[in-house]
């Protein structure tokens, strides 16, 4: 079973942020929160990953709580381009042999 | 550049055949794997290879055979395909850093195949 839980889908207005919550409530102290998206059909393609500190790069912002639990996926500027499925998983920092689920995770509609 | 790329895109073929799906990666990735994803969107995996050694291997039929002949190619050799083996299959690589650390996965553009 995924170890993230995740509404299962979300719209959000063009131009506007849309904000994408993520619940890891059984996260250890050595895995990373990943983020990923599939547009359509697809391979997912990475977004963003972070371990306790807020993380940000060209494509979004990454706001993890105090106590890891959960985290908050931010798009800042939603574009039709963005209306995709994002996965949040979460992932061992030291190793290639997680057994990681990706899924079901939500799906975002950005609407004109 | 095609980073990790999959063949074919699209298979349809009847129950009982034998097929197989190619992959490479251009990365320079030590690890490769095959996901399967499923109509509900769960994307699980089915295998993994470390520098052409099978690390991970999941509880799939053994119908299901890869096979790394370079660490930059992995190939999935399906047996006596069944209507309940079609699904969309993701070939995907990673990293780890020069401590460790994992930058996660590149994955293909996956192969859609169909059983009849």
């Amino acid at each position: 079973d995924a170890k993230t839980t995740q509404p299962t889908s979300m719209d959000c207005a063009e131009g506007r942020a849309a904000n994408l919550p993520c619940n890891h409530s059984t996260i250890s102290g050595n895995e990373y929160v990943y983020w990923y998206r599939q547009i359509h059909s697809q391979g997912p393609q990475y977004i963003i990953h972070g371990l306790k500190n807020n993380e940000t790069n060209e494509m979004a912002s990454l706001i993890i709580t105090e106590d890891r639990k959960s985290s908050t996926l931010i798009l800042p500027h939603a574009t039709l381009r963005d209306t995709a499925v994002y996965y949040c998983i979460v992932r061992k920092w030291k190793t290639s042999y997680d057994k990681v689920i990706f899924g079901p995770g939500t799906s975002l509609s950005v609407i004109p | 550049d095609t980073a990790v790329s999959q063949t074919p895109k699209y298979l349809v073929t009847q129950m009982g055949n034998d097929k197989s799906i190619k992959c490479e990666q251009n990365l320079g990735h030590d690890t490769m794997y095959w996901y399967k994803q499923d109509s509900k969107k769960f994307l699980k995996i089915m295998f993994s290879y470390n520098n052409k050694e099978l690390i991970i291997n999941e509880t799939v039929p053994n119908r299901f055979s890869p096979k790394s002949p370079d660490k930059a190619h992995l190939n999935l050799h399906i047996n006596s395909l069944e209507l309940g083996d079609s699904a969309v299959y993701f070939c995907a690589s990673s990293q780890e850093g020069p401590t460790g650390q994992n930058y996660g996965y590149t994955f293909g553009s996956g192969t859609r195949l169909t059983v009849v």
